[in-house]
């Protein structure tokens, strides 16, 4: 259980497009999605946290109107990178965490995120 | 804020023998603590977390982690490593009622015949 699919795995783009990447629950509503960013050989950075039905809380640094959140759904969440630049080619991986159990409440969810497997993304 | 630490950038193990991987965390409060591993192009998959209860704790694939709070700790361990797991190894701190991740850098584990 917990599987959560990313879609494109990979993707080449000119400069100066736009490009959607989508990120779904498969089995399991998540109120909460993260989207990463990860350059080659380091570490992953959070770029923002994805509420369903709210607006999206970047990290300190992100550009809101080049990467924009979407969370329609309790099963989806989409980033797009507007007008995409070389700079902004990299590796987005996005995650979601299985909401509280019943009988939780407001306790911290000791839940784990789960991943999907990453976009590559290469502006030309 | 919470922090990760991973000391060692590379790791490089002969087949069949064991590994430990270290972890230090910055917490103030009691943490929850993940590994998670990454195949190269892929992302992340859950090795195994601490919550609370038994330090420790069983993963999959043949891994443990064992969580000690005196020094501040999450090593993970295993007795007898196979080439595929080779990869990238992340330790990830848990903290705040967003449960964000924070992420270590990271150790690439090189796994010779």
């Amino acid at each position: 259980g917990a599987v959560v699919s990313q879609h494109p795995s990979w993707v080449i783009c000119k400069s100066g497009t736009s490009v959607k990447i989508e990120c779904r629950s498969l089995d399991f509503q998540a109120t909460t999605m993260f989207w990463y960013r990860q350059f080659p050989k380091q570490s992953l950075m959070l770029m923002a946290t994805s509420n369903e039905g709210s607006k999206a809380t970047y990290e300190q640094g992100v550009e809101k109107d080049k990467f924009l959140i979407n969370h329609a759904s309790l099963t989806l969440s989409t980033l797009t990178v507007t007008s995409a630049h070389p700079e902004d080619s990299s590796f987005y991986i996005c995650s979601a965490r299985v909401p509280n159990q019943p009988g939780q409440g407001g306790r911290r969810s000791n839940q784990p995120q789960h991943f999907g497997d990453g976009t590559r993304l290469s502006i030309l | 804020a919470q922090s990760v630490t991973q000391p060692d950038i590379h790791i490089t193990v002969s087949e069949g023998a064991s590994l430990e991987l270290r972890c230090n965390y910055s917490y103030g409060a009691t943490p929850y603590l993940f590994w998670y591993v990454q195949s190269p192009g892929q992302g992340l998959q859950l090795l195994l977390k601490y919550f609370s209860g038994d330090t420790l704790v069983q993963g999959i694939k043949g891994f443990e982690a064992e969580f000690k709070r005196s020094q501040s700790s999450f090593n993970l361990r295993k007795p007898s490593v196979h080439w595929s797991d080779a990869a990238e190894y992340f330790c990830a701190v848990a903290a705040g009622n967003d449960y964000k991740l924070s992420f270590g850098a990271g150790t690439t584990v090189t796994v010779r015949a």
